[in-house]
């Protein structure tokens, strides 16, 4: 089936730097990605969508100067998350929207990315 | 707006059969989708449905839905140990720019 490959799968860094967390989907092209945080126990929130070749919609409450995210390809959407802070820990995870000629709607997710800020 | 609602927990014995169910709000919906997540891990498609249909069958895994009630279930027949992980309805509308909503995921536990 379709894969979508997030890098890396974990990640620790210092507060106040920044971390890039790519999303690829292998074998498909992608219309729309998204990315989500989910952070203990708790369901996934969607962070921001972005289409390529166009600027990321962001959520209510998402600073989207913080989360910069970058679609420059159909198989490539990147999460960069700037000065990162402890609070910013948390584990990340992007989907793919399969672009395709039929009315398959199908999402892919990649396999997460644990951020651990110290 | 849009929300989609799941019951938090469930367990059941080994060899039973599980119902996850799963409300949603938007009358729009056009994809419903059951995610399943084992620990520190991303989601796995299951399985999804068109909101056209009202059952599909995929081994072990049927989707029911009723579109009047907005009601979609999981049934996992024999369930097993391996089966024992965070089970998400999701749902959206059928449009490239449609965010996909997500509940709050059903923990299934497996008892001996």
């Amino acid at each position: 089936g379709a894969v979508v490959s997030q890098h890396p799968s974990w990640v620790i860094c210092k507060s106040g730097t920044s971390v890039k967390i790519e999303c690829r989907s292998l074998d498909f092209q992608a219309t729309t990605m998204f990315w989500y945080r989910q952070f203990p126990k708790q369901s996934l929130m969607l962070m921001a969508t972005s289409n390529e070749g166009s600027k990321a919609t962001y959520e209510q409450g998402v600073e989207k100067d913080k989360f910069l995210i970058n679609h420059a390809s159909l198989t490539l959407s990147t999460l960069t998350v700037t000065s990162a802070h402890p609070e910013d820990s948390s584990f990340y995870i992007c989907s793919a929207r399969v672009r395709a000629r039929s009315l398959t709607n199908t999402i892919y997710f990649g396999e997460g990315s644990w951020l651990t800020v110290v | 707006g849009e929300d989609v609602e799941q019951s938090l927990f469930l367990s059941v014995r080994e060899g039973d059969s599980s119902v996850i169910n799963c409300t949603y709000t938007d009358s729009s919906s056009t994809y419903l989708y059951w995610y399943k997540q084992e620990p520190g891990a991303g989601l796995q498609l299951l399985t999804y449905i068109f909101s056209n249909m009202d059952m599909k069958q995929d081994q072990r895994l049927t989707v029911l839905l009723n579109k009047k009630d907005k009601h979609l279930s999981l049934r996992i027949a024999d369930t097993q140990t391996g089966d024992s992980a965070i089970y998400f309805c999701a749902e959206t509308a059928y449009s490239s720019a449609s965010k996909i909503i997500f509940g709050s995921g059903t923990r299934l536990s497996i008892r001996p």
